[in-house]
């Protein structure tokens, strides 16, 4: 069954430092999110992909978020000058149409120091 | 408005049982509910997911009860095993919302022999 990779699996980065999390979404998917779990709780929505541009996005995507669509297969989520509190799980999902259910990867462990 | 309760926080239920997961949501625009599955270390996999035209749904040992007028909804799991012991979100989204998942808090259910 075809399903949504995410690389790497564990980042740890220094505060104030950019990073870039990479998804590769199922390929004939048209709709791509970010969604971010901290440690022990709820899974929260990050950002909205659609026809190369961000269709929605929550409140915890500020200016120091990018999405990026950058060839046919890759995702990725930039965060430009990294925090304490960014470090979560960050989950990347796909989804066929609005009618499908979104699938997701496994994740990237984000570990800011 | 866009938050989607659920309960019980953790749940412990003997083999053979049956589990018992509550949810209850506000936003009246929700028209798709689908209940996550989480083990540790993976991304949350899509178990059964029901739309509000319908009020209960099956799939093997999996039932999704739904109250549409009182706006909950309920997963209940049959004769529950060992490997079921993972973590349960419900969920909500809407099509005019490009699908966004509200997840709920998340129940940690353990299975024991």
């Amino acid at each position: 069954e075809p399903e949504v990779t995410q690389t790497p699996s564990h980042q740890v980065t220094q505060m104030g430092q950019e990073v870039i999390l990479r998804c590769v979404p199922i390929s004939n998917h048209l709709y791509f999110y970010w969604y971010r779990q901290i440690l022990g709780q709820k899974v929260e929505f990050l950002v909205s992909f659609y026809n190369n541009e961000i269709s929605e996005k929550s409140e915890i995507f500020d200016d120091q978020f990018s999405v990026e669509r950058p060839d046919g297969s890759n995702f990725t989520l930039k965060i430009r000058s990294t925090k304490l509190e960014d470090s979560a799980m960050y989950f990347c999902a796909s989804g066929r149409d609005l009618e499908q259910p979104q699938h997701f990867g496994d994740g990237t462990r984000l570990s800011i120091l | 408005q866009q938050q989607v309760k659920q309960s019980p926080q953790s749940l412990i239920v003997q083999k053979g049982g049956i589990s018992i997961i509550n949810c209850a949501y506000e936003n009246t625009a929700f028209d798709y509910f689908p209940w996550y599955q989480q083990f540790p270390g993976k991304g949350p996999a899509l178990l059964i997911a029901i739309r509000p035209d319908v009020s209960e749904k099956k799939e093997g040992r999996f039932t999704i009860s739904f109250n549409k007028s009182a706006k909950q909804f309920s997963l209940h799991i049959m004769d529950s095993q060992p490997g079921d012991s993972a973590t349960y979100f419900c969920a909500a989204s809407y099509s005019g919302g490009y699908q966004k998942v509200t997840f709920g808090t998340g129940t940690k259910l353990q299975v024991i022999p």
